[in-house]
């Protein structure tokens, strides 16, 4: 099947600064990605929709200025999370479909923030 | 809005069959049911899809009544390594529909 890298697995960051996520598409060009927040015990929670050469779409309540998204190409999505504060530590998914009826998930990115 | 509704745990031991129902009332003419595994720490894991009657795989069974208004994940001879959670899912194809996730089944497999 079809294979979703992300990078990091994990990351500590200081509060203030900001971190970078990607999420490649290794063997699909993938047109849409979904970026996914996951707390301890909790289900996942769809962040915002990332459109290849457009504006992402965001869920409600999710801060667009906060969480950064760009689909530069059609096997990469990144996820930035600007002035990153101890609440934003989360397990963080990435997914993409390709033309099957299939989702395909990353192996997710633990963000901690101190 | 999660569209389905499944338990929030089972328990089981190794070698028992496990089945897990979810509920999906309001499941679209054109929507699939697609069920997933995830470990702690790793994203989602694709198991098993259908649209209706019954589909097998070598690692599960998905069986869906002609209403389609719920569906089971049948896990033939459970292992401790089972243990995960399970979430069910109904979507349209397409690589523009999103996936949203319900509370998902918590499946803790006992020695």
């Amino acid at each position: 099947g079809a294979v979703v890298s992300q990078h990091p697995s994990r990351v500590i960051c200081k509060s203030g600064t900001s971190v970078k996520i990607e999420c490649r598409s290794l063997d699909f060009q993938a047109t849409t990605m979904f970026w996914y927040r996951q707390f301890p015990k909790k289900s996942l929670m769809l962040m915002a929709t990332s459109n290849e050469g457009s504006k992402a779409t965001y869920e409600q309540g999710v801060e667009k200025d906060k969480f950064l998204i760009n689909h530069a190409s059609l096997t990469l999505s990144t996820l930035t999370v600007t002035s990153a504060h101890p609440e934003d530590s989360s397990f963080y998914i990435c997914s993409a479909r390709d033309r099957t009826t299939e989702a395909f998930f990353g192996q997710g990115t633990r963000l901690t923030v101190v | 809005l999660a569209k389905t509704t499944q338990p929030i745990s089972m328990d089981s031991y190794e070698g028992q069959e496990v089945n897990i129902t979810c509920s999906h009332n309001n499941i679209a003419t054109n929507d699939y049911i697609t069920w997933y595994q995830q470990f702690p720490s790793q994203g989602p894991r694709f198991i098993i899809q259908g649209y209706k009657t019954k589909v097998t795989n070598e690692v599960a069974s998905l069986f869906i009544p002609a209403d389609r208004k719920s569906s089971t994940l049948s896990l033939p001879r459970v292992s401790l390594s089972d243990t995960a959670v399970y979430y069910c899912l109904t979507s349209t194809g397409g690589a523009t529909n999103k996936l949203i996730f319900g509370t998902g089944t918590l499946l803790a497999v006992q020695p």
